[in-house]
């Protein structure tokens, strides 16, 4: 379903440390994926993306993964930094063209 | 990576007036563009769809006549909020599509969003 006036979850993460960003999904017919990241201010930013028939895609520092039993979606960050920091959407396609977003999580990366 | 440019980034107007935003896709052609509009700490909702040529799809519950868009290349949407009023304040953003490339099935690249005030 679509998100409606909930207040974001916050993950609060040592710099250097890994982090793990979590999203369940609602729609068993969304067949593509897309995680965002949003700082402050700013519209949101592609970040990596991974299709049904994947469980798993590899990017620069990123890995998401895709649990379809469950309609569950993660985000792993390896070695995070500062510039982490920010809000981080993931974002389903159930039909027709349109993303439907998760309710978003804060990450804050302390030095 | 494509390029949204949306323009502008922030405007302050007064109650009755009518404010009119751009969302500009830079280095390819989007049939479709999208407009969400998002309150702060919360999550992006989608207002419409914007299809090059013809109507826009507004989501339930949101006022056609009071949100209008206009799509009328493949590279630029517009967004006129009309007769805006405080509670139209907030942060709107616009994507758009970049197609279908490969196995991605519905790429969305984001402008930066513009900030509505309404006093």
């Amino acid at each position: 379903g679509e998100s409606v006036g909930l207040h974001l979850p916050t993950l609060s993460v040592q710099e250097g440390d890994n982090s793990i960003i979590n999203c369940a999904y609602s729609n068993s017919a969304s067949d593509y994926f897309i995680w965002y990241k949003q700082e402050s201010g700013k519209g949101p930013q592609f970040i990596i993306d991974i299709r049904s028939n994947m469980d798993k895609r590899q990017g620069q520092r990123v890995t998401v993964l895709l649990n379809k039993t469950v309609k569950h979606l993660s985000l792993q960050i390896a070695a995070t930094q500062p510039g982490d920091s920010a809000v981080y959407f993931c974002a389903e396609t159930p039909q027709g063209g349109k993303l439907i977003f998760g309710q978003g999580t804060e990450l804050s990366v302390k030095p | 990576g494509a390029v949204v440019s949306q323009h502008p980034s922030w405007v302050i107007c007064k109650s009755g007036t009518s404010v009119k935003i751009e969302c500009r896709s830079l280095d390819f052609q989007a049939t479709t563009m999208f407009w969400y509009r998002q309150f702060p700490k919360q999550s992006l909702m989608l207002m419409a769809t914007s299809n090059e040529g013809s109507k826009a799809t507004y989501e339930q519950g949101v006022e056609k006549d009071k949100f209008l868009i206009n799509h009328a290349s493949l590279t630029l949407s517009t967004l006129t909020v009309t007769s805006a009023h405080p509670e139209d304040s907030s942060f709107y953003i616009c994507s758009a599509n970049g197609g279908r490339r490969e196995w991605r099935i519905n790429i969305q690249y984001f402008g930066a969003g513009t900030r509505l005030s309404v006093l």
